[in-house]
């Protein structure tokens, strides 16, 4: 089946030490997107890729960044983790369609811990 | 800027009953999309069910259907003979035609359906 996998599903890291996070899909999509999301909340939108081209959200803090090798992987890079990222990392795909939109497929997410 | 609304960030519902959950929304736009996405506990995020705005039947998918009223800008969730495997985190979510694909997605509503 056609999906969005995200690895690892629980990372555990030290306040500091840089972390990565894993996105791939195999739905062919154009557009991949990371959302942080707190416990119960609405998922944060913190940037998005558009085929190759990096679209950042005016309120993401420097600290994150992300890359995209090709058009299945995207990675979710956090330089020095704080207490404060501690959260569900969400990654979706979408794509377009004629006239329109696609809706966001979602992974099953990476969960951070921030020790 | 698009803002979406969930009034009830809880409800509960008994087995088999039927139960709608409330989504308004803002928005200066004339085509569009609305979603309503659940998140199980410890569960990726999936689709239940879109609508887009230039049509006027309302969605359904088996259980699920929509109340869609673009003048009042209300897009409201009914789910009915509610089983327990629906207890979920529901999030309603706007997208527009444009913009890339991204979602806004309201606050959540918690939903546990009772045996």
């Amino acid at each position: 089946d056609a999906m969005v996998i995200q690895n690892p599903r629980y990372q555990v890291t030290q306040f500091g030490k840089p972390v990565t996070l894993s996105c791939s899909q195999t739905l062919n999509h154009n557009v991949m997107y990371w959302y942080q999301q707190k416990s119960s909340q609405a998922p944060k939108l913190l940037f998005h890729y558009y085929d190759k081209d990096f679209n950042n959200e005016a309120d993401t803090p420097d600290n994150f960044q992300s890359r995209r090798p090709n058009t299945s992987f995207c990675f979710l890079d956090i330089r020095s983790p704080g207490l404060g990222d501690a959260a569900m990392y969400l990654c979706a795909t979408s794509s377009a369609l004629a006239g329109g939109w696609n809706e966001q497929f979602f992974g099953p997410g990476t969960r951070l811990t921030v020790l | 800027a698009q803002t979406v609304t969930q009034s009830q960030p809880e409800m509960s519902v008994q087995e088999a009953e039927t139960v709608t959950l409330s989504c308004t929304y803002d928005t200066s736009e004339n085509n569009y999309y609305l979603f309503w996405y659940k998140q199980p506990p410890s569960r990726q995020m999936i689709l239940v069910i879109r609508q887009e705005a230039y049509k006027q039947q309302n969605a359904t998918e088996n259980r699920f259907s929509v109340n869609f009223q673009k003048a009042a800008k209300s897009f409201s969730l009914k789910i009915s003979d509610s089983q327990l495997g629906d207890t979920a985190m529901y999030f309603c979510a706007f997208m527009t035609y444009t913009n890339a694909g991204k979602s806004t997605f309201g606050d959540g509503t918690t939903l546990t359906v009772k045996p």
